[in-house]
Protein backbone atom coordinates (compact mmCIF):
# COMPACT_ATOMS: atom_id res chain seq x y z
CA UNK A 1 0.00 0.00 0.00
CA UNK A 2 1.07 3.59 -0.37
CA UNK A 3 2.63 5.06 2.14
CA UNK A 4 0.56 8.61 1.25
CA UNK A 5 -2.96 9.61 2.14
CA UNK A 6 -4.67 12.43 -0.40
CA UNK A 7 -8.18 13.70 -0.38
CA UNK A 8 -10.26 11.61 -3.03
CA UNK A 9 -10.86 14.54 -5.10
CA UNK A 10 -10.91 18.72 -5.39
CA UNK A 11 -12.25 21.56 -7.20
CA UNK A 12 -10.60 24.59 -8.11
CA UNK A 13 -11.71 27.97 -10.32
CA UNK A 14 -10.04 28.41 -12.91
CA UNK A 15 -7.07 30.95 -12.31
CA UNK A 16 -6.82 30.93 -8.82
CA UNK A 17 -4.11 28.39 -6.98
CA UNK A 18 -4.71 24.88 -6.60
CA UNK A 19 -3.46 23.53 -3.31
CA UNK A 20 -3.04 19.84 -3.32
CA UNK A 21 -2.45 18.47 0.41
CA UNK A 22 -0.63 15.07 0.88
CA UNK A 23 0.22 13.39 4.71
CA UNK A 24 3.15 10.95 4.82
CA UNK A 25 3.96 10.82 8.59
CA UNK A 26 5.48 7.20 7.87
CA UNK A 27 8.54 9.01 5.26
CA UNK A 28 11.63 7.75 6.22
CA UNK A 29 15.01 10.10 6.15
CA UNK A 30 16.25 9.23 2.57
CA UNK A 31 12.82 9.37 0.87
CA UNK A 32 11.38 12.41 -1.72
CA UNK A 33 8.37 13.16 -2.04
CA UNK A 34 7.33 13.13 -5.66
CA UNK A 35 4.40 14.43 -6.84
CA UNK A 36 3.05 13.32 -11.21
CA UNK A 37 -0.34 13.94 -12.54
CA UNK A 38 -2.41 11.73 -14.89
CA UNK A 39 -4.67 13.59 -17.09
CA UNK A 40 -7.14 11.52 -18.80
CA UNK A 41 -6.01 8.16 -19.82
CA UNK A 42 -2.50 9.31 -20.79
CA UNK A 43 1.14 8.32 -19.46
CA UNK A 44 1.11 9.96 -15.71
CA UNK A 45 3.52 13.23 -16.28
CA UNK A 46 6.61 14.14 -13.56
CA UNK A 47 6.04 17.03 -12.02
CA UNK A 48 8.28 17.86 -8.94
CA UNK A 49 9.78 16.25 -6.18
CA UNK A 50 11.78 17.24 -3.30
CA UNK A 51 13.70 15.90 -0.24
CA UNK A 52 13.04 18.52 2.71
CA UNK A 53 13.70 21.72 0.87
CA UNK A 54 10.44 23.85 -0.34
CA UNK A 55 10.86 23.78 -4.53
CA UNK A 56 9.46 25.48 -7.18
CA UNK A 57 9.55 24.92 -11.22
CA UNK A 58 8.09 26.07 -14.21
CA UNK A 59 4.96 23.90 -13.51
CA UNK A 60 4.39 23.87 -9.32
CA UNK A 61 5.61 24.80 -6.38
CA UNK A 62 6.05 21.94 -3.44
CA UNK A 63 5.90 22.82 -0.14
CA UNK A 64 7.22 20.45 3.11
CA UNK A 65 6.69 20.60 6.33
CA UNK A 66 9.63 20.83 8.81
CA UNK A 67 9.03 17.27 10.34
CA UNK A 68 8.13 16.01 6.45
CA UNK A 69 5.40 14.50 7.38
CA UNK A 70 3.03 16.19 4.90
CA UNK A 71 3.60 18.15 1.56
CA UNK A 72 1.64 20.47 -0.76
CA UNK A 73 1.46 20.50 -4.09
CA UNK A 74 0.78 24.32 -5.52
CA UNK A 75 -0.39 25.09 -8.91
CA UNK A 76 -0.30 28.80 -8.98
CA UNK A 77 -2.98 29.82 -11.64
CA UNK A 78 -5.02 26.76 -12.55
CA UNK A 79 -6.18 26.19 -15.74
CA UNK A 80 -8.82 23.87 -17.33
CA UNK A 81 -5.69 21.84 -18.69
CA UNK A 82 -5.03 21.20 -15.37
CA UNK A 83 -7.70 18.61 -14.54
CA UNK A 84 -5.96 15.66 -13.86
CA UNK A 85 -5.71 12.98 -10.89
CA UNK A 86 -2.81 13.94 -9.07
CA UNK A 87 -0.49 11.49 -7.00
CA UNK A 88 1.59 12.04 -4.18
CA UNK A 89 4.40 9.14 -3.69
CA UNK A 90 7.21 8.69 -1.54
CA UNK A 91 7.77 5.10 -0.98
CA UNK A 92 10.05 5.36 -3.82
CA UNK A 93 11.70 2.65 -3.75
CA UNK A 94 8.35 0.03 -4.29
CA UNK A 95 7.23 2.83 -6.78
CA UNK A 96 3.74 2.30 -5.70
CA UNK A 97 1.00 4.84 -6.59
CA UNK A 98 -1.91 5.23 -4.54
CA UNK A 99 -5.49 6.85 -5.63
CA UNK A 100 -4.50 10.14 -6.05
CA UNK A 101 -6.36 13.45 -5.79
CA UNK A 102 -8.71 13.81 -8.49
CA UNK A 103 -8.50 17.83 -9.08
CA UNK A 104 -11.40 19.58 -11.12
CA UNK A 105 -10.72 23.21 -12.63
CA UNK A 106 -13.65 24.93 -13.52
CA UNK A 107 -14.27 27.83 -14.99
CA UNK B 1 11.15 12.94 -30.06
CA UNK B 2 8.78 11.10 -27.89
CA UNK B 3 11.03 10.10 -24.67
CA UNK B 4 9.22 7.14 -24.21
CA UNK B 5 7.15 5.45 -26.93
CA UNK B 6 5.34 2.15 -26.88
CA UNK B 7 3.31 0.69 -29.47
CA UNK B 8 0.53 -0.82 -30.29
CA UNK B 9 -1.54 1.82 -28.59
CA UNK B 10 -4.42 -0.47 -28.67
CA UNK B 11 -4.24 -4.12 -28.84
CA UNK B 12 -7.59 -6.39 -29.13
CA UNK B 13 -7.36 -9.94 -28.95
CA UNK B 14 -9.03 -13.09 -27.96
CA UNK B 15 -8.31 -15.39 -24.88
CA UNK B 16 -5.39 -17.90 -25.48
CA UNK B 17 -3.41 -15.32 -28.00
CA UNK B 18 -0.01 -14.34 -27.33
CA UNK B 19 0.99 -10.62 -27.93
CA UNK B 20 3.99 -8.31 -26.82
CA UNK B 21 3.84 -4.70 -26.60
CA UNK B 22 7.19 -2.80 -27.14
CA UNK B 23 8.78 -0.23 -25.29
CA UNK B 24 11.34 2.29 -26.57
CA UNK B 25 12.86 5.56 -24.66
CA UNK B 26 15.78 7.68 -26.19
CA UNK B 27 16.12 9.57 -22.65
CA UNK B 28 19.30 7.35 -22.00
CA UNK B 29 17.82 6.07 -19.40
CA UNK B 30 19.22 2.78 -16.85
CA UNK B 31 16.46 1.55 -15.96
CA UNK B 32 12.50 0.82 -17.53
CA UNK B 33 9.50 -0.15 -16.02
CA UNK B 34 6.14 -1.54 -16.92
CA UNK B 35 2.93 -0.82 -15.03
CA UNK B 36 -0.68 -1.87 -15.25
CA UNK B 37 -3.54 -0.28 -14.60
CA UNK B 38 -6.97 -1.62 -14.26
CA UNK B 39 -9.99 -0.47 -14.90
CA UNK B 40 -9.99 1.28 -11.11
CA UNK B 41 -6.95 3.22 -12.29
CA UNK B 42 -4.64 1.33 -9.68
CA UNK B 43 -1.13 1.84 -11.37
CA UNK B 44 0.31 -1.13 -10.14
CA UNK B 45 4.57 -2.10 -11.00
CA UNK B 46 5.14 -5.20 -13.06
CA UNK B 47 8.29 -5.01 -13.52
CA UNK B 48 11.49 -3.51 -13.82
CA UNK B 49 15.06 -3.76 -15.65
CA UNK B 50 18.26 -2.22 -14.82
CA UNK B 51 21.12 -2.83 -17.42
CA UNK B 52 19.35 -5.77 -18.78
CA UNK B 53 18.55 -7.43 -15.37
CA UNK B 54 15.40 -7.86 -13.64
CA UNK B 55 15.42 -6.03 -10.46
CA UNK B 56 11.99 -6.24 -9.56
CA UNK B 57 9.20 -8.54 -10.54
CA UNK B 58 6.23 -8.17 -8.25
CA UNK B 59 3.82 -10.89 -8.11
CA UNK B 60 2.59 -11.18 -11.51
CA UNK B 61 1.62 -14.30 -13.35
CA UNK B 62 4.67 -16.48 -15.43
CA UNK B 63 2.36 -15.62 -18.60
CA UNK B 64 3.95 -12.05 -18.53
CA UNK B 65 7.67 -12.04 -19.28
CA UNK B 66 9.92 -8.72 -19.87
CA UNK B 67 12.42 -8.72 -22.59
CA UNK B 68 15.23 -6.37 -23.11
CA UNK B 69 17.60 -6.60 -26.13
CA UNK B 70 19.40 -3.37 -24.92
CA UNK B 71 19.01 -0.52 -22.69
CA UNK B 72 16.85 1.71 -24.81
CA UNK B 73 14.02 -1.16 -25.07
CA UNK B 74 11.89 -3.30 -22.98
CA UNK B 75 9.37 -5.59 -24.37
CA UNK B 76 6.80 -6.98 -22.66
CA UNK B 77 5.36 -10.46 -23.60
CA UNK B 78 2.04 -12.12 -22.59
CA UNK B 79 1.26 -15.25 -23.34
CA UNK B 80 -2.38 -16.86 -22.75
CA UNK B 81 -4.17 -14.06 -22.77
CA UNK B 82 -7.05 -14.09 -20.57
CA UNK B 83 -10.14 -11.84 -19.93
CA UNK B 84 -8.58 -10.58 -16.77
CA UNK B 85 -5.53 -9.07 -18.27
CA UNK B 86 -7.67 -6.54 -20.11
CA UNK B 87 -6.21 -3.41 -18.75
CA UNK B 88 -4.11 -0.45 -19.81
CA UNK B 89 0.40 -0.92 -19.70
CA UNK B 90 2.28 2.05 -19.25
CA UNK B 91 6.09 1.58 -19.54
CA UNK B 92 8.17 4.15 -17.97
CA UNK B 93 11.71 4.75 -17.22
CA UNK B 94 14.28 6.25 -14.76
CA UNK B 95 18.01 7.44 -14.57
CA UNK B 96 18.66 4.87 -12.40
CA UNK B 97 16.84 2.19 -9.78
CA UNK B 98 15.71 3.65 -6.15
CA UNK B 99 17.89 6.56 -6.77
CA UNK B 100 15.58 8.47 -4.73
CA UNK B 101 16.18 11.63 -6.64
CA UNK B 102 15.31 9.58 -9.76
CA UNK B 103 11.75 11.01 -11.84
CA UNK B 104 9.76 8.30 -13.48
CA UNK B 105 8.91 9.10 -17.62
CA UNK B 106 6.18 7.57 -18.42
CA UNK B 107 4.80 6.61 -22.30
CA UNK B 108 1.16 6.95 -23.61
CA UNK B 109 0.12 3.56 -22.64
CA UNK B 110 -1.03 0.37 -24.44
CA UNK B 111 -4.88 -0.43 -23.74
CA UNK B 112 -4.99 -3.68 -24.22
CA UNK B 113 -8.71 -5.61 -24.61
CA UNK B 114 -9.03 -9.51 -24.42
CA UNK B 115 -12.24 -10.55 -25.55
Amino acid sequence: DAKTTQPTSMDCAEGRAANLPCNHSTISGNEYVYWYRQIHSQGPQYIIHGLKNNETNEMASLIITEDRKSSTLILPHATLRDTAVYYCIVLYDDMRFGAGTRLTVKP
Amino acid sequence: DTAVSQTPKYLVTQMGNDKSIKCEQNLGHDTMYWYKQDSKKFLKIMFSYNNKELIINETVPNRFSPKSPDKAHLNLHINSLELGDSAVYFCASSQALTAYNSPLHFGNGTRLTVT
